[in-house]
């Protein structure tokens, strides 16, 4: 099946500072990317969808100049959380889509976010 | 605008069937996904509907109607493992961006041995 990976798996950083988290699909090619954001015992919030080559599309509420993302080739999607504070700690899942019958997508193990 | 209900905890007895319903309203409407995540883990795909009827898999079946708005999730035979949070998901095509994918809150189920 599809793999997806993260990277970090966890990182703990101090307020202020900004924190890249990359997003991969190892083996195949993945025209849209999304990210996803999950405070403890909440579903997955939707953050906004990356297609490679161009903007991504921010979902509303989501400020677009603290969540940067770059989505620079079919294999590899960034989410940067630029001066990260406290209430940015969470758990952020990435997933990749694979067009077809089922539009399925695949998810990455997701990292945790801690601010200090 | 879309708004996906689940029920928030359900508990039962391993060994036994529990069923997850899911009510949905989206502007547009292309599939409806299921997903099991275990806690500080990733979701892990479980089925995909898109036209009426049940889907098969395992102990896993999982049921839409779309004029009702409506699917559920039967597990049979729940084994300790099943122990998790099951989301319910739509993919909404109102916006031509027919990938994207909008998630409920989420069921927590408990095993009970």
């Amino acid at each position: 099946g599809a793999v997806v990976s993260q990277h970090p798996s966890w990182v703990i950083c101090k307020s202020g500072t900004s924190v890249k988290i990359e997003c991969r699909s190892l083996d195949f090619q993945a025209t849209t990317m999304f990210w996803y954001r999950q405070f403890p015992k909440q579903s997955l919030m939707l953050m906004a969808t990356s297609n490679e080559g161009s903007k991504a599309t921010y979902e509303q509420g989501v400020e677009k100049d603290k969540f940067l993302i770059n989505h620079a080739s079919l294999t590899l999607s960034t989410l940067t959380v630029t001066s990260a504070h406290p209430e940015d700690s969470s758990f952020y899942i990435c997933s990749a889509g694979v067009r077809g019958l089922k539009n399925e997508q695949f998810f990455g193990p997701g990292t945790r976010l801690t601010v200090l | 605008g879309q708004n996906i209900d689940q029920p928030t905890e359900m508990t039962a007895t391993e060994g036994a069937i529990v069923q997850i319903n899911c009510t949905y309203q989206t502007s547009g409407f292309n599939g409806l996904f299921w997903y099991q995540q275990h806690a500080g883990e990733a979701p892990t795909f479980l089925s995909y509907n898109v036209l009426d009827g049940l889907e098969e898999k395992g102990r896993f079946s999982s049921f839409l109607s779309r004029s009702k708005g409506y699917s559920y999730l039967l597990l049979k035979e729940l084994q300790m493992k099943d122990s998790a949070s099951y989301l319910c998901a739509v993919r909404d095509g109102s916006e031509n961006r027919d990938d994207k994918i909008i998630f409920g809150k989420g069921t927590r189920l408990h095993i009970l041995p």
